[in-house]
């Protein structure tokens, strides 16, 4: 069965740092998407991604955060400067042309020092 | 503001029992809901959904009941097993267009006894 994966499965980086979190969506998927969980807290959308082009983001995807689709099979979130509150699960998700389940990847854990 | 909520933080049950998880939303317009279990250090993990067109919808195991009149959805697991012991979270999406995003609400453990 197809499956979004993710890499790294964790991450550890210093504060102010960039760090690259990397997606490999689903093949024939055509919406990607980016969410968080902190520890113990709920799943929190970030941005979509839809015709190599950002379809909604949240407040949270300020100007540090950015994302690409430089090729045709990865999906990445890339964080300028990170702070220690960004450390969390980073989940990366894709799904189908027309309405549908989206299929969520294994995460990625960042921890900011 | 709109927000998706689960209203008991953790749920124990036996083996065997049938559980059901409740979970209020309140924003009307949703027209779509979904359930997804999380196991620990995994992703989020589709369970069942159910568009704002209907009441009720089965899959194995699982039934997935709405009320709009309460806005209120709830997830039964029939005959629960060890394998269900997880985070299960409520999610709704505003509209099937590419604003799509999923809003999750607080997940509550279902912890199952042998």
């Amino acid at each position: 069965e197809p499956e979004v994966t993710q890499t790294p499965s964790h991450q550890v980086t210093q504060m102010g740092q960039e760090v690259i979190l990397r997606c490999v969506p689903i093949s024939n998927h055509l919406y990607f998407y980016w969410y968080r969980q902190i520890l113990g807290q709920k799943v929190e959308f970030l941005v979509s991604f839809y015709n190599n082009e950002i379809s909604e983001k949240s407040e949270i995807f300020d100007d540090q955060f950015s994302v690409e689709r430089p090729d045709g099979s990865n999906f990445t979130l890339k964080i300028r400067s990170t702070k220690l509150e960004d450390s969390a699960m980073y989940f990366c998700a894709s799904r189908e042309q027309g309405p549908g389940e989206q299929y969520f990847g294994p995460g990625t854990r960042l921890t900011v020092t | 503001g709109e927000s998706v909520g689960l209203h008991l933080p953790t749920l124990s049950v036996q083996e065997g029992d049938n559980s059901i998880i409740n979970c209020a939303y309140s924003n009307s317009a949703s027209d779509y809901f979904i359930w997804y279990k999380q196991e620990s250090g995994k992703g989020p993990q589709f369970i069942i959904d159910i568009r704002s067109n209907m009441d009720k919808r089965q899959g194995q195991r699982v039934t997935v009941l709405l009320n709009k009149t309460v806005k209120h959805l709830s997830l039964q697991i029939a005959a629960t097993q060890p394998g269900d012991s997880a985070v299960y979270f409520c999610a709704e999406k505003g509209e099937t267009g590419a604003n799509s995003k999923l809003t999750f609400g607080k997940g509550i453990t279902l912890s199952v006894r042998p």
